[in-house]
């Protein structure tokens, strides 16, 4: 148990809905790291928070979207969702930016 | 970052040494080389980390080459729960650095 939690665990639903996704850091880690896992694409980085600030962006669709709130949970917003975006979402924490980065269980997203 | 190249599949036996190869030739003097695993779909799990010093810790022990144009992770005594993906990173240790993962290898562990 890495101590990051993400909920939920599965989501199911359909073209062009809208999903949040949400993080929770271990205690005292001030990052967050999105990353998407698709079955062609692998482990990919997708944004980058520490302590309320994006910070770094990486391959995000503008229809994705992400937060990081003053208790420091995170969430990721995806919108306009397509077949495409059926994926393992991850998300990651570390004490400050450049430290070692602890992943949660992810998402398993399913787009119908 | 640096790319690297690692091995598409290994086999080990239960109780064995892993050892996991990693070729970084075109490493700079200030990337790191880091270790992750991910177990079946589970989030990529932190194993263990070095700049030029070879390192341990509990889960395994990091070996880089004097020229650290390489690496090999060990883990000393495999068991069939240390079958996963291994991925070889090096990065920088900057401010929002992100992980750049390749295709890793697939460590299957036998009885």
């Amino acid at each position: 148990d890495s101590g990051v939690t993400q909920t939920p665990k599965h989501l199911i639903t359909a073209t062009g809905q809208r999903v949040t996704l949400r993080c929770s850091p271990r205690s005292g880690d001030l990052s967050v790291y999105w990353y998407q896992q698709s079955l062609d694409q692998g482990l990919q980085f997708l944004i980058h928070y520490y302590n309320g600030e994006e910070r770094a962006k990486g391959n995000i669709l503008e229809r994705f979207s992400a937060q990081q709130f003053p208790d420091l949970h995170s969430e990721l917003n995806l919108s306009s969702l397509e077949l495409g975006d059926s994926a393992l979402y991850f998300c990651a924490s570390s004490v400050g930016s450049a430290n070692e980065q602890f992943f949660g269980p992810g998402t398993r997203l399913t787009v119908l | 970052d640096a790319k690297t190249t690692q091995p598409t599949s290994m086999d080990c036996a239960e109780g064995r040494a892993a050892n996991l190869p990693c070729n970084h030739s075109t490493i700079s003097g200030n990337e790191y080389v880091y270790w992750y695993r991910q177990i079946h779909s589970q989030g990529p799990q932190y194993i263990i980390h070095g700049l030029k010093n070879n390192e341990t810790n509990e889960m395994a022990s990091l070996i880089i080459t004097e020229d650290r144009k390489s690496s090999t992770l060990i883990l000393p005594h495999a068991t069939l729960r240390d079958t996963a993906v291994y991925y070889c990173i090096v990065r920088v240790m900057e401010y929002g650095n992100k992980l750049v993962f390749g295709a890793g290898t697939i460590l299957r562990v036998k009885s």
